[in-house]
């Protein structure tokens, strides 16, 4: 699908809480969401990614949770540290390329 | 090469020029991507190749851009007659033939004054 919106575009928290990022999705034939990272000035990496056989997926600090009756799915930071601050970005694809949220601007104060 | 690798990293051209815009991928990697991202904005896409398969160019903006993708590996992006509203960082990324786990080059910031 081409339609993915992501909330919030921006988000600060303190040190220590937790940041979740949402992203909806239209087209029911998507089946693997991954989330990119990208700091500033630099390649958008990939962090972590789900498919569509599976609910939730966890690797230490991130979590990624995904409902597809809904067409949602989730990007859940605990424990935010400083260098957590970057671009995250979600998308989606049930084809051969992926299309990407608008990007939340996620910032750790101190 | 150990990454996907983009050249040149920053180019300002003049309006009305064509600019080339070369990306490397990561060796074996059967497909490629191209996207577009605008200052703040997400990640636009243009293009993409796989194999010896016809490029899917369903994401390219208007006749002005074009792209191509040498023995399978290297790929050129051309923007002819270039405008301001091209001014934008140019990203490759390369995967295993799907979408999984893509890998992006660096970039090229490409300014038209």
């Amino acid at each position: 699908g081409e339609n993915v919106e992501q909330h919030p575009s921006t988000l600060s928290v303190q040190e220590g809480d937790s940041a979740v990022i949402k992203c909806t999705y239209s087209d029911s034939a998507s089946n693997y969401f991954p989330w990119y990272k990208q700091e500033l000035g630099k390649r958008p990496q990939l962090i972590i990614d789900i498919r569509s056989n599976v609910g939730e997926k966890k690797d230490q600090r991130i979590a990624v949770t995904l409902n597809k009756t809904a067409k949602h799915f989730s990007l859940h930071i605990t424990e935010t540290q400083p260098e957590d601050s970057a671009v995250y970005f979600c998308a989606e694809t049930g084809a051969n390329n992926l299309f990407f949220g608008t990007g939340t601007r996620l910032t750790v104060i101190p | 090469g150990a990454g996907v690798s983009q050249s040149p990293s920053n180019k300002v051209t003049e309006k009305g020029k064509d600019v080339e815009l070369r990306c490397d991928p990561i060796s074996g990697h059967t497909a490629l991507y191209w996207y577009r991202q605008s200052l703040g904005q997400g990640l636009e896409f243009l293009i993409y190749f796989q194999g010896n398969s016809a490029p899917d160019k369903s994401g390219l903006p208007s006749d002005r851009f074009s792209a191509e993708r040498t023995g399978g590996s290297v790929s050129t992006l051309t923007i002819q007659r270039t405008q301001q509203e091209d001014s934008a960082v140019y990203l490759c990324a390369s995967s295993f033939g799907t979408p999984y786990g893509y890998t992006f080059g660096s970039g090229t910031r490409l300014t038209v004054v």
